[in-house]
Formats: structure tokens, sequence, C-alpha cells
């Protein structure tokens, strides 16, 4: 079966630490997002990218967070500096036909980051 | 601003019981809404999406409901099993024209299905 996969599975890292989170998406699939979850907040979206093309990363602070795709197969959020608050799980979901009634979009397992 | 409400925000239940969540959302204009099933560690994964004409749809034991006038929906869960204990996420997706696609998440509702 098909399946997003992300990279790694647990972080575990100190404040200041640069780190980055990779998420391969299902192959044809033209839309790639990024969430953040904690138990307050839920899941908030980050950024999210059509045909490699970043549409919307407004929910990111933009000091230290970085999201690229530099290929079809392979998106990136990166943090630099990382914080304490920083600490969530991150999804990365890929999609394709989104708005229709035939959509897909399916997430990956996501990275457990703890900044410590 | 777009919200979405689900209750209970806990729920506790005995296998092969039934059990319903709700789900009330503020979005407007709206275009589809969406139930996932989140276990823990793992990503939301997708159970039911309904657009804004359609009020039923099922996937097996699992039944959506929408009510796009009152702005509620539930999900009701048949003859619940153990494998049913995750968190259930209602999701609704605001027509926003090509070019964008946003998602309101709600905060989830845990279930915990015990023997």
């Amino acid at each position: 079966d098909a399946r997003v996969t992300q990279t790694p599975r647990d972080k575990v890292t100190e404040m200041g630490q640069e780190v980055t989170m990779r998420c391969q998406p299902i192959l044809g699939h033209n839309t790639v997002f990024w969430y953040r979850q904690t138990m307050m907040q839920g899941l908030e979206l980050l950024a999210y990218f059509r045909n490699r093309a970043p549409l919307d990363d407004s929910g990111m602070p933009k000091d230290r967070f970085s999201a690229e795709m530099p290929d079809a197969t392979l998106a990136t959020l990166k943090i630099q500096p990382s914080e304490p608050r920083d600490s969530a799980v991150y999804f990365c979901a890929s999609g394709f036909l989104l708005g229709t009634p035939n959509e897909k979009l399916f997430f990956g397992s996501g990275t457990q980051l703890s900044v410590l | 601003k777009n919200q979405v409400e689900q209750s209970p925000q806990s729920l506790i239940i005995l296998e092969g019981k039934n059990c319903t969540l709700q789900c009330n959302y503020t979005v407007s204009p709206f275009s589809n809404l969406r139930w996932y099933k989140q276990d823990t560690g793992r990503g939301p994964v997708s159970l039911t999406i309904m657009t804004f004409s359609e009020n039923t749809k099922s996937n097996g034991r699992y039944t959506a409901t929408l009510d796009a006038d009152t702005k509620q929906s539930s999900l009701h869960i048949t003859a619940s099993q153990l494998s049913d204990s995750a968190s259930y996420i209602c999701v609704v997706s605001p027509y926003s024209g090509a070019g964008s696609y946003q998602l309101t998440f709600g905060k989830g509702t845990k279930l915990s299905v015990i023997p």
C-alpha cells in the first residue's frame, strides 16, 4: 500500500539546535501539507505546497521555521533554532483531487519532537 | 473565524455498545466534512467524507450524518470493538476557490472501549 513516509519517527534535541524533518509523499500526489499537533491546540497547519510551489505558510513562525520541497519525492521542515515550545508531533500529509468527491488525503505517522 | 467544536472531549464505553460523537462547525461557505480516526502514535486516517449535499455516509460500523442547515455532524459507531479506541477528529473544509485549500480541525473526541 502506498503511504506517506516521515523521518525521523522521534527526535530529542536541546534548545538552540537545528531540527530537520523529512517527508516522502505518495507518488502522484500533487499537494503536500505540514501540520503540528499538540494536546492543547490539536492539528494546526504550518505550510502546504501544490506541485512543489509553496501556497500557504502563514501558520509557520517565519523567523525559525522553513519548509521546502526540493523535488516531488521530498518535503522538508526545518526549525532553527529549536525551542522547548516547539515540542509536538509534526505530521506530513499528501493528497490529490482535493476539494472533489474523489479526493485522496493521507497522513504520515508523524515525527515526535521533544526540545529540552 | 472558522471553528470546529467536538463533544464529548472523551468517552468510555463497554465493548459491544454503540456510541455517537458530535461535531458543530461555523465554517462558511462550506465544502465538505470529514471524520478521521487517529490511533495513538499514528497519523489520522480518513473514515468518511461528505459534501454539503449529503446527509449520511457509512463505512462499515461507522456512520456519519450531516445537517448543513444546523451545521452539525455526528459519527455513530455500532457494536464497538476494542480496536475502536482512538481519537476521532472532525475536519471541515471551507469553499475557498481554486488555488487554496484549508482544513479546520476539531480537537477530537478520545474514545476508550473497555472489555
